[in-house]
């Protein structure tokens, strides 16, 4: 079993649309969650870390469930623009990230 | 804002050669990190270092090396090329994490071709 895992989709939406992502990790012992945004051809980008509380950026929700060992990503009102992949990455002990391969988003218009 | 560069963003070697990839970041970071990008794989961690001189393996530490002279400056060093090195490279630097702050900031990534 990986460690991290997401659905690597695509998921095609139209514009407006909300659309969530989830992400299963596998440590129980797992310490730090972040959601980060990759463009095509681009660099990855932390788009939001993840609390235990659930954090909400504008258009954007994350979620942490521990009992589950998941968490989550919720886009509202889709915008193209939010056309990207994003890879949740998990922190144990130490400063290491573990990525997820990814989920792919397509809003369409 | 911060800045991580990296020496090219596209490379083609012959299998055998010696290669060296480059990354320089400006922000003072202790942190750096090597990685590659796979379709279907993600990001797999190589090395990481967390001081001058400190390394510590990844992952996908075999074919690879690296090197940490200065603090600003992380080289990966492929001994002799493969093509199942073809890849994208993507260095990455950070602080320590601190008060649950912690990001690592990615450089634009360099497109490995061994052919």
């Amino acid at each position: 079993r990986k460690e991290v895992e997401q659905d690597p989709g695509p998921f095609n939406v139209p514009e407006g649309a909300t659309v969530a992502f989830n992400c299963t990790y596998s440590n129980s012992a797992s310490q730090s969650f972040f959601w980060y945004r990759q463009d095509c051809r681009k660099e990855p980008k932390l788009l939001m870390s993840v609390y235990s509380s659930g954090n909400e950026d504008g258009r954007f929700t994350a979620q942490l469930n521990r009992a589950s060992q998941y968490i989550s990503l919720l886009i509202r009102d889709s915008k193209l623009s939010d056309s990207a992949t994003y890879l949740c990455a998990v922190r144990m002990d130490t400063d290491k990230l573990i990525f997820g391969t990814g989920t792919r988003l397509q809003v369409f218009p | 804002d911060v800045k991580v560069t990296q020496s090219s963003r596209y490379l083609v070697k012959r299998t055998g050669e010696k290669v060296f990839l480059e990354c320089v970041q400006d922000m003072d970071h202790e942190n750096m990190f090597w990685y590659r990008q796979d379709p279907g794989l993600g990001l797999r961690l190589i090395y990481f270092s967390y001081d001058v001189k400190m390394k510590e393996k990844g992952d996908i530490p075999e074919g690879y090396s690296v090197s940490r002279e200065k603090k600003e400056r992380f080289s990966l060093i492929l001994e002799s090329a493969s093509t199942n090195q073809t890849s994208m490279y993507l260095c990455a630097s950070s602080n320590p994490i601190a008060g649950g702050d912690y990001e690592q900031y990615f450089g634009p990534g360099t497109r490995l071709t061994v052919t």
